[in-house]
């Protein structure tokens, strides 16, 4: 099983409407989550982070986080074509020191 | 603030070659971390150093790869010899030490190419 799984797509969403990217993950020990963006070619930049359970929104971002279920979701609402590109899901396994985690990412794809 | 430092940023080499590749963190970072991306896949943690001292490496092929963080700043990944399936991306991220939540900042790269 890997650490931190996602769907790979492609996931195709028309322009304006919500997007919704998941991810689990299977330590429970994970203390803090990322969504990074990462354009082709580019390297992945950070979108939102978050550690407690609940929903946590910036902008037309929404990060959800439910541990029990070691379950992350990512939703953009009003979709841009500017957003094709693809989303890592990244935990931190923090101990001693911080322990970032990818999944393998999903391409997204926002069709005009 | 200057962001993460990669060099080169490509390399083409012929299987069997060694390689290296250099980094220099944020100013202040005391985590830096060598990840491999295939193209396709997400980043893969090779190795992990927290100052100088090696945190994590139990991803790295120990037996073509090597890495050091001199006086815990820069450092440098090397690969010898290369195979094929070493083509990838090679980033490296730094973040700051002791809290959950912090983020690794990417640098732009080095794209290997194992021909």
């Amino acid at each position: 099983q890997k650490e931190v799984e996602q769907n790979s797509g492609p996931l195709s969403v028309p322009e304006g409407a919500i997007a919704s990217l998941n991810c689990t993950y299977s330590d429970r020990g994970s203390q803090s989550f990322f969504w990074y963006r990462q354009y082709s070619g580019k390297s992945p930049e950070l979108i939102m982070f978050i550690y407690s359970n609940g929903d946590k929104e910036d902008g037309r971002f929404t990060a959800q986080l439910n541990k029990a279920s070691q379950y992350v979701s990512l939703l953009i609402r009003d979709s841009q074509p500017s957003d094709s590109a693809t989303y890592l899901c990244a935990v931190n396994r923090y101990s001693s020191a911080s322990k970032i985690i990818f999944g393998s990412g999903t391409r997204l794809s926002i069709r005009p | 603030e200057a962001g993460v430092a990669q060099s080169p940023r490509y390399k083409i080499i012929e299987k069997r070659q060694s390689v290296a590749f250099w980094c220099n963190p944020i100013s202040g970072h005391a985590t830096l971390y060598w990840y491999q991306q295939i193209l396709g896949q997400g980043p893969k943690l090779l190795i992990q150093f927290q100052n100088n001292g090696v945190v994590d490496d139990s991803q790295l092929p120990k037996d073509r790869f090597s890495a050091e963080r001199l006086k815990g700043v820069d450092s440098t990944l090397k690969i010898q010899p290369a195979k094929l399936e070493d083509s990838a991306v090679y980033l490296c991220a730094s973040s700051s030490q002791g809290q959950v939540n912090t983020e690794a900042f990417f640098g732009q790269g080095t794209r290997l190419t194992v021909v």
